[in-house]
Order: structure tokens, then C-alpha cells, then sequence
């Protein structure tokens, strides 16, 4: 299994940009890298999900080195809403039960 | 969108007593279906991979007869937690995967207490 680690909390202000780096020197050559967010005593919802170079849509960009060793998750302009656990996921598209949690990062979005 | 629903959301129970949980998809049909654990301040734990129609795949240290898991149909897996004890309290999730992809939709999680 790829193992995945984060920073175990960052701090940031609304309106900032917040990047998150997830490292994965383990990495597959079949691995998809995943990101979710979850909220207190909620499940984890689905924020992003790439295999290289960039993804983006409606609420983050995902920047992923040729290397794939590592991986950024961009979220543009947060607000106090923001606040919740991220967590990076490395996994085998065809082997869903690989996926593993790692301890995530507590992002702590301040007025 | 993918919706994963959880019944209930939170139960309270004696110890010695069963409790299940229901976890459906219910705008797409699901090959795929995870059961998860989660303690306070803790992340995620897989406990188990369940495929409609055939028996459950726990991880390790998983007890199978005491987590009882049955995936009936491609929109409902259930979670039976039996003879419950303090020590299974927690936060239970489950996930499941459209027909085609690979990206896991999550409930919203079933908070036991066991008394």
C-alpha cells in the first residue's frame, strides 16, 4: 500500500489560497491519487481526484509532479466554512479496497 | 450527483444487544460497498469490502462474526454489530462505488453508543 503524509494542521485566513501537499514516494504505476474533506461527525466527501499533471474543477485544483511522488491540493479563497480534516488518498483504480486513511490535515480557516 | 444514505444516524444501545445499520445508494447502483470505523480525533479505518451478492472481505483483525455484513442488493449493504460492548462505540461509515469508476461516496455516518 502507497503510504500518504500531511501536515497534521495548517492555519489559514478567509480568502486566502491554501495548498496542501501530500507526499507518496510509494506511489503505483496503476495509483490514482484522491482527496476528501470531512467535517465533524460527517462522512467524507469527495473533493478531487488525478493521476498527473493538473485537475480542476468547481472547488480545487490538484497539481501532481511527473515524478507523482507528491501532490498539491489547491483550494482557492477559503472561507471559515473550509474548516474541516483533508485527507490524501493513494490508490489502485481497480482495487478499491487499497484505499487507506491517513491521519489528514486539520485545516483551521480564521476570520 | 452520488448519494450514499445511513439509517439510522445515530443509535443508542445496551450492551449484549445487536445493532444494524442500512447504508444505500440512492441515485446509482453500487458494485462496491466499504464499511469503515472511525474513533474520536482518529481517521478512518476500513473494516471490510463488501460486492453484492457475495460474502464480505474484512480486514485484518476484523472479527467477521461480530461484524455481520450483508450487501442484498446494488443499493443496500447492511452493517450488524452483535452482542455490542462499550469498546464498539464509534462513528461507522460506510462508502460505495459507482458502476465504472473508482471513486468512493461516502454516508454521513452512524454514531453507536453502547451503554
Amino acid at each position: 500500500l502507497a503510504k500518504t503524509t500531511q501536515p497534521i494542521s495548517m492555519d489559514s485566513y478567509e480568502g486566502q489560497e491554501v495548498n496542501i501537499t501530500c507526499s507518496h514516494n510509494n506511489i503505483a504505476t496503476n495509483d490514482y491519487i484522491t482527496w476528501y474533506q470531512q467535517f465533524p461527525s460527517q462522512g467524507p466527501r469527495f473533493i478531487i481526484q488525478g493521476y498527473k499533471t493538473k485537475v480542476t474543477n468547481e472547488v480545487a485544483s490538484l497539481f501532481i509532479p511527473a515524478d507523482r511522488k507528491s501532490s498539491t491540493l489547491s483550494l482557492p479563497r477559503v472561507s471559515l466554512s473550509d474548516t474541516a480534516v483533508y485527507y490524501c488518498l493513494v490508490g489502485d483504480a481497480k482495487g478499491y479496497s487499497t484505499l487507506t486513511f491517513g491521519k489528514g490535515t486539520m485545516l483551521l480557516v480564521s476570520p | 450527483g452520488a448519494v450514499v444514505s445511513q439509517h439510522p444516524s445515530w443509535v443508542i444501545c445496551k450492551s449484549g444487544t445487536s445493532v444494524k445499520i442500512e447504508c444505500r445508494s440512492l441515485d446509482f447502483q453500487a458494485t462496491t460497498m466499504f464499511w469503515y470505523r472511525q474513533f474520536p480525533k482518529q481517521s478512518l479505518m476500513l473494516m471490510a469490502t463488501s460486492n453484492e451478492g457475495s460474502k464480505a472481505t474484512y480486514e485484518q483483525g476484523v472479527e467477521k462474526d461480530k461484524f455481520l455484513i450483508n450487501h442484498a442488493s446494488l443499493t443496500l449493504s447492511t452493517l450488524t454489530v452483535t452482542s455490542a460492548h462499550p469498546e464498539d462505540s464509534s462513528f461507522y461509515i460506510c462508502s460505495a462505488t459507482r458502476q465504472g469508476t473508482d471513486t468512493q461516496y461516502f454516508g454521513p455516518g452512524t454514531r453507536l453508543t453502547v451503554l
